[in-house]
């Protein structure tokens, strides 16, 4: 079955670090691959998304690029803020237009210091 | 997008009882979602709800433990039934989006049970 695999947290830098985090999945077909983040106290809201290798996904200064050759998905932001301090939850559904079908990763939590 | 509500926010019941979660959406959606997310870990979906059917439940969860009503498109409960300290746990419902081939998810209700 699919599956999606994340580095384990928690993971703590300091205001503008870089930082990644991996994800790496394990599907049959093409899947679309995606980045929630969960922001204390919140729901779980789409960050990012790609649909077909080597696609980037970018918004908010984060990015992740659809790698088919090594099935990873790593999220990456050049210099993290305070607020990016959050839990980010990687995930794939199967095929394109198959969104009720999300697996999630065990998600990474980020905390951010000044 | 979505705009997707729940209730109660939190809540802490004793074992035994019963809590019944609300979902709202401000548009019609045929699909409707309910995960649950235990500490620590990822999401689980728990089942489907599609109005007018019957929700189908995931692999590990029954309907007598979880009973689903969908009476309109753009509402829906999640029972938690005789409820047990492993039932702690957010409970979050989600919609999917076939526009963005992703899901848009609620704040979550945060249920303890001692």
């Amino acid at each position: 079955g699919n599956s999606v695999t994340q580095m384990e947290g928690p993971v703590t830098l300091s205001e503008e670090a870089f930082l990644t985090i991996n994800c790496t999945y394990t599907a049959t077909g093409y899947p679309s691959l995606f980045w929630y983040v969960q922001y204390p106290g919140e729901g779980l809201q789409l960050l990012l998304k790609a649909t077909k290798a080597d696609d980037k996904g970018s918004n908010k200064g984060f990015e992740a690029t659809y790698r088919k050759e090594t099935t990873s998905f790593h999220l990456e932001k050049g210099s993290v803020q305070v607020s990016d301090s959050a839990v980010y939850f990687c995930a794939l559904s199967p095929r394109s237009g198959t969104a009720s079908k999300l697996t999630f990763g065990t998600g990474t939590r980020l905390q951010v210091t000044l | 997008s979505a705009v997707i509500s729940q209730k109660p926010s939190r809540d802490i019941c004793q074992r035994g009882t019963s809590l019944t979660i609300q979902c709202q959406v401000d548009s019609q959606v045929t699909m409707m979602f309910w995960y649950r997310q235990q500490p620590g870990q990822s999401l689980t979906l728990i089942a489907t709800a599609n109005q007018g059917s019957e929700a189908t439940y995931e692999s590990g969860f029954v309907i007598d433990k979880f009973p689903i009503s969908r009476p309109n498109l753009t509402f829906s409960t999640l029972t938690v039934s005789n409820m047990s300290p492993e039932d702690s746990s957010i409970y979050l419902c989600s919609v999917p989006d076939w526009a963005t081939d992703t899901q848009y998810f609620g704040p979550g209700t945060r249920l303890t049970v001692l």
